[in-house]
């Protein structure tokens, strides 16, 4: 079936360190991919997405591109802050036009100051 | 304005016990969607409704779980003869339409004693 497989945790790092969070996918289809975030005491967020092979996207300088000959969609940021520690979940969506998301089991990250 | 919101945000609850927990989406969101979250785990989707109906219940593990959203707007998740193994986080969704991003409540979790 479709799963989605992250890095496992908990990461820590200090401040303005380089992250890289992995995340590879199986897919049957042809899917969107997404990187969700959950700060302490919220809900999940939607951090940043790509929807075809090569898309980069990216938000509040964390980034991530599509590979389809790896099938990942790794998630970096070049300098990490101390708000940025939180739980970050990879997922994948084949249904074009919903949200039916398949997630990888979370990465914890820590950024110490 | 305001998120999605979910009540209560705790529930305990004896084995064998009726359960009902209610999700209000972002006004005029007509897509609405449910997932549960183990402890240490990624969510794993449940149900999604587009409008009144149930676009795709193929999450719901067994017949003992049950969503409805009888006006298009406030869904409730449905759990009777409830067991251990249903103590997680019962997240709720939203989104304007299919193709755009869904918003996550701060979800429900409810413990099985």
């Amino acid at each position: 079936g479709d799963s989605v497989t992250q890095m496992e945790g908990p990461v820590t790092l200090s401040e303005e360190a380089f992250l890289t969070i992995n995340c590879t996918y199986t897919a049957t289809g042809y899917p969107s991919l997404f990187w969700y975030v959950q700060y302490p005491g919220e809900g999940l967020q939607l951090l940043l997405k790509a929807t075809k092979a090569d898309d980069k996207g990216s938000n509040k300088g964390f980034e991530a591109t599509y590979r389809k000959e790896t099938t990942s969609f790794h998630l970096e940021k070049g300098s990490v802050q101390v708000s940025d520690s939180a739980v970050y979940f990879c997922a994948l969506s084949l249904i074009q036009g919903a949200q039916k998301l398949v997630f990888g089991q979370g990465t914890r990250l820590t950024i110490n100051p | 304005g305001a998120g999605v919101s979910q009540t209560p945000s705790n529930k305990v609850t004896e084995k064998g016990k009726y359960v009902e927990l209610r999700c209000d989406p972002i006004s005029g969101h007509t897509a609405l969607y449910w997932y549960r979250q183990s402890l240490g785990q990624g969510p794993e989707f449940l149900i999604y409704f587009q409008g009144t109906g149930a676009a795709d219940d193929s999450g719901l593990p067994n017949d003992r779980f049950f969503a409805v959203r009888p006006e298009g707007s406030v869904s409730t998740l449905k759990i009777q003869r409830t067991e251990r193994g249903d103590s997680a986080v019962y997240l709720c969704a939203s989104s304007w339409e299919r193709n755009t991003e869904a918003f996550f409540g701060q979800g429900t979790r409810l413990t099985v004693v």
